[in-house]
């Protein structure tokens, strides 16, 4: 009975393939988003999608594009991978994006780029 | 824009000890603070949040928080804490501009000694 659930938790692979990481919560959230946390612990975000509508779109590159097929899915495809894209990226939801209400987080997939 | 400063990256204490992590922010209008923990290979897990009303907010594990406008912070405080306390800590801030972007601090781990 996860509440955020994301797969692969590990991914490794080499500079140039493509790459997809998929999320799924089962909390009735209508809001999901990415997030990206580096070697340094230090987290930022990526994408957010309310109801399967982009809402934020960070400075993040084209090789990066979120899919949210609906609202309880919110999937990550990498192309090109480089090395500096190797870290920790987490899927969150929330209730709803007006409201301020606390984000809910998947443990993460580490991605390491070789 | 809105940021959020950590003082501290590093916490050591010993078990029963009292721990309290700083935690500034910079935005010039109302916003909502949060304390999220991250144990080893895990996700964030929320610990308590200002949204309004008291200063004095409680969470869960024995923490609390005080947010005080006139200094900016946000500082989380255990009474005695406990081995199963090591883990990193994050402050962060939503609201006003930003809307439910959520900006993290660069993350405190603390690190409790028996």
């Amino acid at each position: 009975d996860t509440a955020v659930s994301q797969t692969p938790k590990y991914l490794v692979t080499q500079m140039g393939n493509d790459k997809s990481i998929k999320c799924e919560q089962n909390l009735g959230h209508d809001t999901m988003y990415w997030y990206k946390q580096d070697s340094k612990k230090f987290l930022k975000i990526m994408f957010s999608y309310n109801n399967k509508e982009l809402i934020i779109n960070e400075t993040v590159p084209n090789r990066f594009s979120p899919k949210s097929p609906d609202k309880a899915h919110l999937n990550l495809h990498i192309n090109s991978l480089e090395l500096g894209d190797s870290a920790v990226y987490f899927c969150a939801s929330s209730q709803d994006h007006r409201t301020n209400s606390p984000l809910h987080f998947g443990n993460g997939t580490r991605l390491t780029v070789t | 824009a809105q940021s959020v400063t950590q003082l501290d990256s590093q916490v050591p204490v010993f078990e029963e000890a009292p721990v309290e992590l700083r935690c500034n922010y910079s935005s010039s209008v109302s916003v909502y603070l949060f304390w999220y923990v991250q144990y080893p290979n895990q996700g964030l897990q929320l610990l308590l949040k200002y949204l309004s009303g008291s200063t004095l907010v409680k969470g869960i594990n024995g923490f609390e928080a005080e947010f005080n406008k006139s200094q900016t912070s946000f500082h989380l405080r255990k009474p005695s804490v406990h081995i199963s306390d090591t883990a990193e800590y994050f402050c962060a801030v939503s609201g006003g501009a930003a809307g439910n972007k959520l900006t993290f601090g660069g993350g405190t781990r603390v690190l409790v000694k028996p």
